[in-house]
């Protein structure tokens, strides 16, 4: 059973739009959440994460939403640049452990 | 500062075959653990340890033992390679700490089981 989901496997947005990623999780108990970029070849690196006690965090063009009543996060990238092209996993956690449960990933394409 | 080192990082088997993927983190985290990226699978977590001598299971440990002798290091032992095991494999670290951190994570260990 997958505790973090991302249905979308791939997006496609023009530079300078905003791309929109979307993850939902089903344990409850998660209350850290937090958004990774990949690069082919490359190891995930920390993109932004929020805390279940905030709806919002912003880090330049990158604000990641929590919803909890609906148990999703979104992550917006305002501007999209084509550097942004990567694969994204959102991850979860609950206080007291230090495992990170894993999305399935969202590949985003920015197209020039 | 290096970070987290995975050593090797492409690696073939024989089916049966036992190795060892080495991983090494210099910034003295407690916390350290092992994933494996499968296409359309994500990340799984298969072993972590949240201190030397402290290791514990995660999603998917069948096939692989890990031990924490030291803080510095993690190695994830294949005992018996099988094709099923044919994946890219991140070591991550993060520190023990009263707020919360993100994990760390190496360059990866990509390895086929032929």
């Amino acid at each position: 059973d997958q505790q973090v989901k991302q249905n979308s496997p791939s997006l496609s947005v023009q530079e300078g739009r905003i791309s929109i990623l979307n993850c939902d999780y089903t344990n409850s108990m998660f209350d850290y959440f937090l958004w990774y970029k990949k690069y082919p070849a490359e190891g995930p690196t920390f993109l932004i994460s929020i805390s279940s006690i905030k709806d919002k965090n912003e880090d330049g063009r990158f604000t990641v939403f929590l919803n909890k009543s609906a148990k999703h996060l979104s992550l917006h990238i305002v501007p999209s640049q084509p550097g942004d092209s990567a694969v994204y996993f959102c991850a979860a956690s609950t206080l007291g452990t230090y495992k990170y449960i894993f999305g399935t990933g969202t590949r985003l394409k920015v197209l020039a | 500062n290096a970070g987290v080192t995975q050593t090797p990082k492409f690696q073939v088997l024989k089916t049966g075959q036992s190795m060892t993927l080495q991983c090494a983190q210099d910034m003295n985290h407690e916390y350290m653990s092992w994933y494996r990226q499968d296409p359309g699978m994500g990340l799984r977590l298969i072993h972590y340890s949240v201190g030397a001598g402290i290791t514990d299971q995660g999603e998917v440990p069948n096939g692989y033992n890990v031990s924490r002798s030291t803080t510095e290091d993690f190695p994830l032992r294949l005992l018996s390679a099988a094709p099923s095991q044919t994946s890219v494999y991140f070591c991550a670290s993060s520190p023990r700490t009263q707020g919360r951190t993100e994990a760390f994570f190496g360059q990866g260990t990509r390895l086929t089981v032929v």
